[in-house]
């Protein structure tokens, strides 16, 4: 079946430091592929997405470059801010049935001051 | 404005119970999803629904059921078949029949045996 793999955390970071979380992805066919934020006690925000192969999806500095040949679509960021903590979803969307998100464990973003 | 709205936030139940967590969205959007979260853990399907007076088990369906009488209402229950129904449950809703398109979150539930 769908999986997401993603890095394992907690990420620990100072202010503007650059940030990778990894993701890879296992799929039937070729999925859209979202990055979700979830700040302390509330839902999840969609970051950005990606339809396609070689789609780069972007919002608020951050990146991801959907990488058919590595299956992965890993996060980016040049200059973290503090406002950045929180915890970082991959996810893909299944194309047939429920169509549901497949998520990644999530990772657990602190940024220093 | 238009969003998910889920109610209350936070909930607890006593052994033996059923409560039932409020999902509404003004978004017109087809599709609702309700998903359950467990601590560093990503989230799991619990039921889905892709139109009014139709929904389908999702990957952990035991204890729980649903209904959508209206387009904008997917109520969850929480039963007391689920035996470990302390988590974080959260609703989505998705426009169009398109598996490209993303889906949009409420704020969540936070569900608490006591």
């Amino acid at each position: 079946g769908n999986s997401v793999t993603q890095m394992e955390g907690p990420v620990t970071l100072s202010e503007e430091a650059f940030l990778t979380i990894n993701c890879t992805y296992t799929a039937t066919g070729y999925p859209s592929l979202f990055w979700y934020v979830q700040y302390p006690g509330e839902g999840l925000q969609l970051l950005l997405k990606a339809t396609k192969a070689d789609d780069k999806g972007s919002n608020k500095g951050f990146e991801a470059t959907y990488r058919k040949e590595t299956t992965s679509f890993h996060l980016e960021k040049g200059s973290v801010q503090v406002s950045d903590s929180a915890v970082y979803f991959c996810a893909l969307s299944e194309l047939q049935g429920a169509q549901k998100l497949v998520f990644g464990q999530g990772t657990r973003l602190t940024i220093n001051p | 404005d238009g969003g998910i709205t889920q109610s209350p936030k936070y909930l607890f139940r006593k052994e033996g119970q059923n409560v039932t967590l409020s999902c509404e969205q003004n978004l017109n959007h087809d599709a609702m999803y309700w998903y359950r979260q467990d601590p560093g853990q990503g989230l799991r399907l619990i039921y889905y629904s892709q139109i009014v007076n139709d929904f389908q088990k999702g990957d952990i369906a035991e204890g729980y059921s649903v209904s959508r009488e209206k387009k904008e209402s997917f109520p969850l229950t929480v039963t007391s078949a689920q035996k470990n129904p302390t988590a974080f449950y959260l609703c989505a809703s998705k426009p169009g029949t398109s598996g490209y398109n993303e889906q949009f979150f409420g704020p969540g539930t936070r569900l608490t045996v006591l």
